[in-house]
């Protein structure tokens, strides 16, 4: 079975520093990741998919197959950056929608 | 501001009591979810459909049940089965192949 575990629940970082969130997941298949942000008061939202390989908000993620990660980085963590981020991945029965497993969610604080 | 609406924000629940969120999108999406959401727990589906009159089981259906009559409209029905049904639930849309756009949510509580 398809499992998303993010190790920590809660993270807190001053600003400027270099932020990464943990994404570890176990899938028989080929896997196809996602991270998820929620910002206060506001929808949970796509922030990046692996596949694209492209860097949001100054964000990274780089799928390693080996160790099984997706983990979330930023070299400078912003104010604004503070949210609750969810990994999750994707599975596809042929051709069908994606049904998507969630990790348990970080809380990134940037402190001023 | 279209996109996808949850309604209602807040529900109560009565022992013994089905009681149906609705879920609409104006996206044009083939593809429609629900999601509960616990505590420190990520979100978990619960029922998806890729087409009208068709849906499928995710991985908590039980005590639950949906139906899809028309492309914009998802609707989740807590049956009176489901033991635990306080959570927070989530509808999500979209292209079969594209990323889920998600609603502002329904905190279901029981009285």
């Amino acid at each position: 079975a398809q499992r998303v575990t993010q190790p920590e629940k809660l993270l807190s970082v001053f600003k400027g520093a270099p932020v990464e969130l943990k994404c570890n997941y176990s899938y028989s298949g080929s896997p196809e990741l996602f991270w998820y942000v929620q910002y206060s008061r506001q929808r949970l939202q796509l922030l990046l998919r692996h596949i694209s390989r492209e860097s949001i908000k100054g964000f990274t993620a780089d799928l390693n197959k080996g160790e099984t990660s997706f983990h979330l980085k930023k070299p400078f963590a912003q104010e604004e950056d503070s949210a609750m981020y969810y990994c999750a991945l994707s599975r596809r029965s042929s051709g069908s929608a994606r049904q998507l497993t969630f990790g348990s969610g970080t809380q990134l604080t940037v402190l001023p | 501001d279209g996109g996808i609406t949850q309604s209602p924000k807040y529900l109560f629940r009565k022992e013994g009591q089905n009681v149906t969120l609705s879920c609409e999108q104006n996206l044009n999406h083939d593809a429609m979810y629900w999601y509960r959401q616990d505590p420190g727990q990520g979100l978990r589906l619960i029922y998806y459909s890729q087409i009208v009159n068709d849906f499928q089981k995710g991985d908590i259906a039980e005590g639950y049940s949906v139906s899809r009559e028309k492309k914009e409209s998802f609707p989740l029905t807590v049956t009176s089965a489901q033991k635990n049904p306080t959570a927070f639930y989530l509808c999500a849309s979209s292209h079969l192949v594209g990323p889920q756009h998600f609603g502002d949510g329904t905190r279901l509580s029981i009285l």
